[in-house]
């Protein structure tokens, strides 16, 4: 059974980088039935997509996020990454990690989580 | 692009049935049939309910069900339970030379 883990620090101060891994277990993120991303929760708020990677490294972004953005894969390690740049209170959230399935004729859509990881952007 | 739009919250009574509504563009909503909703309780990761617009996971009950007209599509559950409070999100792919993920502004649930 795959599962999905998050990991990295709970607090940054504000202008860093934020930097967190998502580490599947249970199955290989060399799928090509899978791309793998990353969502965000402020909190009280509604979900948003931050973007997704496939095992290849091919990426995708949102396009109000995709400045400050990186997300790469890392196959050796069964791991994807996370790296938001110049964060502010407004990053303050749960930051999910999610398995992204796709078909030839369909899917998109997300049908494996982490639990998430609250980060508070904070001096 | 702005998320989709759905009602900031919604009620009904135990064994009523209830509508979500989820509106795009013909962009996004409109353009395929690729919509998903998720369940999210308080504190929990949320939790995939439909699949391209009205398919069910495997283990998920049949009284939650999907469907799509334009640039709206509807989850609908039926016999409403206490457990069936949480937040409902849909989710649709958006695709032209790349691809995107919208979310909507999700609905609150509360079963009366």
């Amino acid at each position: 059974q795959m599962q999905l883990q998050e990991s990295g620090p709970g607090l940054v101060k504000p202008s860093e980088t934020l930097s967190l891994t998502c580490t599947v277990s249970g199955g290989s993120i060399r799928s090509s039935s899978y791309y793998w991303g990353w969502i965000r929760q402020p909190p009280g708020k509604g979900l948003e997509w931050i973007g997704s990677v496939y095992y290849s490294g091919s990426t995708y972004y949102n396009l109000s996020l995709k400045s400050r953005v990186t997300i790469s894969v890392d196959t050796s390690k069964n791991q994807f990454s996370l790296k938001l740049s110049s964060v502010t209170a407004a990053d303050t959230a749960v930051y999910f990690c999610a398995r992204l399935m796709t078909t030839v004729v369909g899917g998109w859509y997300f049908d494996l989580w982490g639990r998430g990881t609250l980060v508070t952007v904070s001096s | 692009q702005s998320a989709l739009t759905q009602p900031a919250s919604v009620s009904g009574s135990p064994g009523q049935s209830i509508t979500i509504s989820c509106t795009g563009t013909s962009s996004d909503v409109g353009s395929h049939n690729l919509v998903s909703w998720y369940q999210q309780h308080p504190g929990k990761a949320p939790k995939l309910m439909i699949y391209e617009v009205s398919k069910r996971p495997s283990g998920i009950s049949n009284r939650f069900s999907g469907s799509k007209s334009g640039n709206t599509a509807s989850l609908t559950i039926s016999g409403l339970q206490a457990e069936d409070e949480a937040d409902y999100y849909c989710c649709s792919y958006v695709g032209t030379i790349t691809f995107r993920v919208l979310f909507g502004g999700g609905t609150k649930l509360t079963v009366l």
